[in-house]
């Protein structure tokens, strides 16, 4: 267990550019979440996978936002022609519920800062 | 929909003082509620979480929070505090199945200090 990985740990940006995350979930799980965490807030909750099926998301994830987890390993999260409103920290986290019992495992965070 | 309030965005407490950090809920169904600690630099860990058995629930590290549903209240506690415990903490609530992480509503967070 390596834990979740993100790629990569710190990004600024200029605004208008698009940007790419990345996140290497714990191995043997099939669940993978995308929250976004601004200064002085909790997570908020962007959008979830299921293997490779995308199965919510959230109201907050606009147009702009795409994610992928094409072969239901690795995710990416891209953000098209950025906005200074899109400053904030990018959290992945995956699970594999067992028997009922969902524990969410949290990596580092990307932070992402658009000038 | 489901919310929750954390009272007090920083909590200062000497080393070996008792932790309190509050947190009240608000949800039309039962909730299941969660309290995560983030340390500095690194993701978010469950301390602990509440899903409708024992209204006293432990946690890892000497934390328990107790579930009063009168009171729309799962304060997190610890009897003695130690510096390792400096960290933010995070209440969330969940109105899905209780094993499920999903729909997660954090609070604000609380930032707490350890004082030598």
């Amino acid at each position: 267990d390596t834990g979740v990985s993100q790629d990569p740990r710190h990004k600024i940006t200029k605004r208008g550019q698009n940007v790419t995350f990345r996140c290497d979930p714990i191995s043997e799980h099939n669940r993978l979440y995308w929250y976004r965490q601004t200064l002085g807030q909790g997570p908020e909750f962007l959008t979830y996978f299921q293997n490779e099926a995308q199965l919510e998301k959230s109201r907050l994830l606009s147009d702009r936002f795409s994610a992928e987890r094409p072969k239901g390993s690795f995710s990416t999260l891209e953000i098209q022609r950025t906005e200074q409103g899109d400053s904030a920290m990018y959290l992945c986290a995956s699970s594999f519920p067992d028997r009922g019992n969902e524990k969410l495992f949290f990596g580092s965070g990307t932070q992402l800062s658009v000038l | 929909a489901q919310s929750v309030t954390q009272l007090g965005s920083h909590v200062s407490v000497s080393e070996g003082a008792l932790v309190l950090l509050r947190c009240n809920y608000s949800s039309s169904v039962p909730p299941y509620l969660f309290w995560y600690v983030q340390y500095p630099n690194q993701g978010l860990q469950l301390l602990l979480k509440y899903t409708s058995a024992a209204t006293l629930v432990k946690g890892i590290n000497g934390f328990e929070a107790e579930f009063k549903k009168s009171e729309t209240s799962f304060h997190l506690t610890k009897p003695s505090a130690h510096m390792s415990d400096a960290a933010e903490y995070f209440c969330a609530v969940s109105v899905a199945s209780p094993g499920s992480a999903r729909q997660l509503t954090f609070g604000s967070g609380t930032q707490l200090t350890v004082l030598p």
